[in-house]
């Protein structure tokens, strides 16, 4: 069983449109984030949820909205996608919020044209 | 603003040669983590490393902290084509109630060549 999945792998859509990636973990953890992995590879922490309560969200444009419908999923929507949010998205759970070890998704690869 | 240094960013390096991956940061962290990458793949943990002093081997790959300078090494031996990858260090942000999420370094890809 996949600890941390996303759905969907890729995503291709047009500047303009509105847009959701999901994502679920199986392990039973409390926290859970969301990280940007540009063009460049550099990967930065987006937001962070702790049993469905926002922890972080770090400067990102509020056409960003995370949603947590409970402990096990933190779904991403996008309003209004810019060629600038083409990047690869990972979700990832740790247990706690004190605990190290995080558990990163498969990704989801969104390509703005 | 938590920031985490590595170099280089880029290695290009022959079979069988040895080399360093340094990553510094500017918080006082007791904790770092190294992670994989390979291409259009997630990461990967390799090593987390909780206290000052600590080294962890796994394979070829050795990693080190020094949480007074700052500073973790992570250490190819005799490299070998498969270390082909692109490998990161982050560190723990921390707010009032506790560690939420992580700051990564740029990476450093590294290729290994035959």
């Amino acid at each position: 069983d996949t600890a941390v999945s996303q759905t969907p792998k890729y995503l291709v859509t047009q500047m303009g449109n509105d847009k959701s990636i999901k994502c679920e973990q199986n392990l039973g953890h409390d926290t859970m984030y969301w990280y940007k992995q540009d063009s460049k590879k550099f990967l930065k922490i987006m937001f962070s949820y702790n049993n469905k309560e926002l922890i972080i969200n770090e400067t990102v444009p509020n056409r960003f909205s995370p949603k947590s419908p409970d402990k096990a999923h933190l779904n991403l929507h996008i309003n209004s996608l810019e060629l600038g949010d083409s990047a690869v998205y990972f979700c990832a759970s740790s247990p706690d919020r004190n605990t190290y070890e995080q558990y990163f998704g498969p990704g989801t690869r969104l390509t703005v044209t | 603003e938590l920031k985490v240094e590595q170099n280089p960013l880029f290695l290009s390096m022959q079979e069988g040669k040895n080399y360093t991956i340094y990553c510094n940061y500017s918080t006082t962290s007791d904790r770092l983590y190294w992670y994989r990458q390979d291409p259009g793949k997630s990461l990967e943990s390799l090593f987390v490393l909780l206290s000052n002093g600590a080294v962890k081997q796994e394979g070829r790959l050795m990693a080190s902290l020094d949480t007074k300078a700052r500073l973790s090494t992570l250490h190819i031996t005799a490299a070998v084509h498969d270390l082909s990858a692109t490998y990161f260090c982050a560190v723990d942000r921390y707010s009032g109630g506790g560690a939420d999420g992580l700051t990564f370094g740029k990476g450093t890809h590294l290729i290994i060549q035959p």
